[in-house]
């Protein structure tokens, strides 16, 4: 079946301007998860999803961020502001079950490439 | 602090020859890891993982709690190998995954 998907693939903002990042999970998924990768370094957790529920956004950077998962599947990460630190790749992974263990692999999304100017 | 660490930016080595890649960690409690790989314009994705023992792809990583390190390993490297290797530490709490900074590997023909 179909793996996680992201829209856009690469998006270019001006410094200032809000954007908006979607992610599809892997159809019945329950978690969901977003990291930020920034270049050369390896992806940083921002922020956690069971079903609805954010139950952790302990990585979110600032304020400017802001993540929902209103239905419990397609999930958006929504950045205010965007400011040049924010250039990187946003990944979206998702896996099956609620409870964390090293047997609930996580599904990797091919990732956004924001670059704010 | 739980952090991963991988001290190699790049590993450079001929075809046939043995690779390791280094990762360590530091996790109070029993540490979950994983390594991730991500091939030229593809996702990142699940190579293997310490709990189930396998090999995958000819790799192998123990996981050695004495020196707090999970080194991945191949023999003989191919050059279908060549990649992006990251080593992640799963947080028990939540699920999240910890990512070192990661290693290229480039096989030379």
């Amino acid at each position: 079946g179909a793996g996680v998907s992201q829209s856009p693939r690469y998006k270019v903002a001006k410094r200032g301007q809000d954007v908006a990042l979607r992610c599809d999970p892997i159809s019945g998924h329950v978690s969901l998860f977003w990291y930020q990768q920034a270049l050369g370094q390896g992806p940083e957790f921002l922020t956690y999803f069971q079903n609805e529920a954010q139950l952790d956004k302990s990585g979110l950077p600032s304020d400017r961020f802001f993540a929902e998962r209103p239905e419990g599947s397609v999930s958006t990460l929504k950045i205010q502001r965007t400011q040049q630190e924010d250039s990187a790749v946003y990944l979206c992974a998702s896996s099956l079950p609620g409870l964390p263990s090293s047997y609930n692999e996580q599904f990797f999304g091919p990732g956004t490439r924001l670059t704010v100017l | 602090a739980q952090r991963v660490t991988q001290p190699e930016k790049l590993l450079s080595v001929f075809k046939g020859a043995p690779v390791e890649l280094k990762c360590n960690y530091s996790y109070s409690g029993s540490p979950e890891l994983f390594w991730y790989v991500q091939y030229s314009r593809q996702r990142l994705q699940l190579l293997l993982r310490h709990i189930s023992r396998e090999s995958i792809k000819g790799f192998t990583a123990d996981l050695n709690k004495g020196e707090t390190s999970f080194h991945l390993k191949k023999p003989f490297a191919q050059e279908e190998d060549s990649a992006m290797y990251y080593c992640a530490l799963l947080s028990s709490n939540t699920g999240k995954l910890i990512f070192g900074q990661g290693t290229t590997l480039q096989v030379k023909p």
